[in-house]
């Protein structure tokens, strides 16, 4: 069993639908990462949390340290959106960003 | 601002053959830098991580070897080629600090044929 399991591996929605992400890990952490892998490779780090809640406009973040889970949701979906969604952590006492990555959500947004 | 440049976007190479991918970050001073590897359907998984010039660690064994020989140059290399080093490599640097992000360059695209 991975340490760090993201659900559903592959999400088809429609232009405006709310999405939502969950990543579980089994581990300790002292951070939270999700990232966007766009179709040509590159990384984007969309947010960093340790606890609560984070908002960066259309994406919400949020962590529940005590269940192991966070969730990325994504509000009036849009085609660009379409990308693989990562999520990783970085294990308490871990040195300095070493990350477990989960193996992504595969996200199609449809006009 | 900080920008992170990795090259080639692709390369193909034979089995047997070397190899060296270059990264280089501008902006910053004494980053942490960081190699990842990515196989098809598998997640990101570290390779290599620098927190200084010349000093490198070493997650997995493999074929490959790191190296830094300048604060803001990181190079990847291997002397020969095994068709199981294909896969997608991303540099990717960081600010020494707990909760600082990771930020990636675009990656590059390794075939060994």
């Amino acid at each position: 069993k991975n340490e760090v399991e993201q659900s559903p591996q592959n999400l088809t929605a429609q232009e405006g639908e709310f999405i939502t992400i969950n990543c579980s890990y089994s581990v300790g952490i002292s951070a939270l990462h999700w990232l966007q892998q766009h179709p040509g490779g590159g990384i984007v780090s969309l947010f960093m949390l340790s606890s609560g809640k984070k908002k960066h406009g259309r994406l919400i973040a949020t962590i529940n340290i005590q269940e192991k889970h966070s969730s990325l949701h994504i509000t009036a979906s849009h085609p660009r959106d379409s990308a693989v969604y990562i999520c990783a952590v970085r294990s308490r006492g871990g040195a300095t960003n070493k990350l477990i990555f989960g193996t992504g959500t595969l996200l199609a947004v449809q006009p | 601002s900080q920008t992170i440049h990795q090259w080639p976007a692709t390369l193909v190479q034979p089995v047997g053959s070397p190899l060296s991918l270059e990264c280089t970050v501008e902006g910053t001073s004494n980053p942490n830098l960081y190699w990842y590897r990515q196989a098809a359907g598998r997640g990101l998984q570290l390779l290599f991580y620098s927190v200084g010039i010349g000093q490198i660690s070493s997650e997995v064994p493999q074929n490959l070897s790191a190296s830094r020989p300048q604060d803001r140059q990181f190079i990847l290399s291997s002397k020969k080629l095994l068709l199981s080093d294909s896969g997608f490599y991303l540099c990717a640097w960081s600010e020494d600090s707990l909760f600082s992000p990771l930020h990636f360059g675009n990656g590059t695209r390794l075939t060994v044929t």
